[in-house]
């Protein structure tokens, strides 16, 4: 079966540091991986999401960005985080067809001091 | 590009009170629609996905949504909830097109009171 794994499920940073939140897969190949984040009253927001190594498309200008070095890991990074980069970030997968749900790993509560 | 609407922000209810929960999308072409739900403490989970067919879908924990397609809406609902039931619920929708994103609305938090 397929599994989904997201780390750290905590993480405080201060202003100005780096970030990498890492999220892999297993059980499938060549899945479609995504991050979310996800704010109260806002609900998920779309990050970036990537159909393949090396290809990665970004929904919202901000602060952050991503790749996928891997067929199922899926990397989130900032050179220097702000204050409002604070937020529950969650990555998904699905299968690369039409007609599928995503699946989404535990999420990452990032806290930037 | 597809959007979703969630009309209420926050509902509450008692036990055995019925529930509908309102969403709305914004995309011409065909979709695949979801309704996900966040028990406190959880990750998302799927309650129910609606591709093709019947537009009446059942899902788990007794819930069904309808999807409407001359009002673009995919409500869910459930005839009696439950304490448990208390969570936040999101609706979702995606083009039927192979590498196309889910798209979510801003969520409904339901508190069900025993």
């Amino acid at each position: 079966s397929q599994t989904i794994h997201q780390w750290p499920a905590t993480l405080v940073q201060p202003v100005g540091s780096p970030l990498s939140l890492e999220c892999t897969v297993e059980g499938t190949s060549n899945p479609n991986l995504y991050w979310y984040r996800q704010a109260a009253g806002r609900g998920l927001q779309l990050l970036f999401y990537s159909v393949g190594i090396g290809q990665i498309s970004s929904e919202v200008p901000q602060n952050l960005s991503a790749s996928r070095p891997q067929d199922r890991q899926f990397i989130l990074s900032s050179k220097k985080l702000l204050l409002s980069d604070s937020g529950f970030y969650l990555c998904a997968w699905s299968i690369g067809t039409v007609n599928t749900e995503a699946f989404f790993g535990q999420g990452t509560r990032l806290t930037v001091v | 590009a597809q959007s979703v609407s969630q009309h209420n922000h926050h509902v509450i209810l008692s036990e055995a009170a019925s529930l509908e929960l309102g969403c709305n999308y914004s995309y011409g072409g065909t979709v695949n629609l979801f309704w996900y739900v966040q028990y406190p403490g959880q990750h998302l989970q799927l309650l129910l996905k609606y591709f093709s067919g019947d537009p009446l879908v059942k899902g788990i924990k007794g819930f069904e949504a309808e999807f409407i397609k001359s009002k673009f809406s995919f409500n869910l609902r459930k005839p009696s909830v439950q304490w448990s039931d208390t969570a936040e619920y999101f609706c979702a929708v995606k083009t039927n097109q192979a590498g196309t994103a889910l798209i979510f609305g801003k969520g409904t938090t339901l508190s069900v009171s025993s």
